[in-house]
């Protein structure tokens, strides 16, 4: 039974560019979790997806972030024209129903913007 | 606003010695969970333990033992004979009320076990 499977697990970008992160969920579970480690620093909460719809961004920046969680395929982290402060490590976790739930975390992504 | 503090921000000790993580938290809410991660250098997390706030009993899991003291917000968590394979940062979070969504990380805490 795979774990929460994030890739790729190292992205470079340079300022401007787009970075695309993946998260495919373990087996059976419909709630995905986004979080981001900057140096240092505990995670802290991006975003929070059901299949299809965004329950909660409330850690999301209103700019250049944004997430989905489609019907068929991974979650999708996404950020737009790239700057220096985005690198950081980006957490995916699953759960199996939601609120009350331990999340599984996937390996992480590490995002390195030159 | 609710808060969780790793004080130590690195612990180095030799292989069979116990060593104790500290977590403080701070919180407004009556019910909550706390957790513990292990990161090992693979760099997933590794879910270690879940805590109702209402279950102040001690946990012991093997090598690994829990203290829970709501008296002084506190969820200090101790390995006992240490091994090299415990090297990992181990990060301690706290829930808004029952809510898992948003988990409030400490900063975490490094722990080099030296043989």
């Amino acid at each position: 039974n795979a774990g929460v499977m994030q890739n790729p697990r190292h992205l470079v970008r340079r300022r401007g560019q787009e970075a695309r992160l993946r998260c495919s969920p373990m087996k059976g579970h419909s709630h995905v979790y986004w979080y981001r480690q900057l140096p240092e620093e505990g995670l802290k909460f991006m975003v929070y997806l059901q299949k299809e719809n965004i329950i909660d961004e409330s850690g999301m920046p209103k700019e250049r972030f944004s997430a989905e969680f489609p019907k068929e395929g991974p979650s999708i982290l996404r950020i737009q024209q790239v700057v220096r402060g985005d690198s950081a490590a980006y957490f995916c976790a699953s759960s199996p129903m939601g609120v009350g739930e331990k999340l599984f975390f996937g390996s992480g992504t590490q995002l390195s913007v030159l | 606003a609710q808060k969780v503090t790793q004080a130590q921000t690195e612990i180095s000790v030799v292989e069979k010695e116990d060593v104790t993580l500290d977590c403080v938290y701070e919180t407004r809410d009556t019910t909550y969970y706390l957790f513990w991660y292990k990161q090992p250098p693979s760099g997933e997390l590794v879910f270690l333990i879940r805590r109702n706030s209402f279950d102040e009993q001690n946990e012991i899991s093997g090598r690994y033992s829990w203290n829970f003291q709501k008296s002084t917000s506190s969820f200090n968590f101790t390995i006992t004979a240490s091994q090299v394979v415990d090297s990992a940062v181990y990060f301690c979070a706290l829930s808004e009320g029952y809510n898992t969504d948003k988990l409030i990380f400490g900063t975490g805490t490094r722990l080099q076990v030296f043989p």
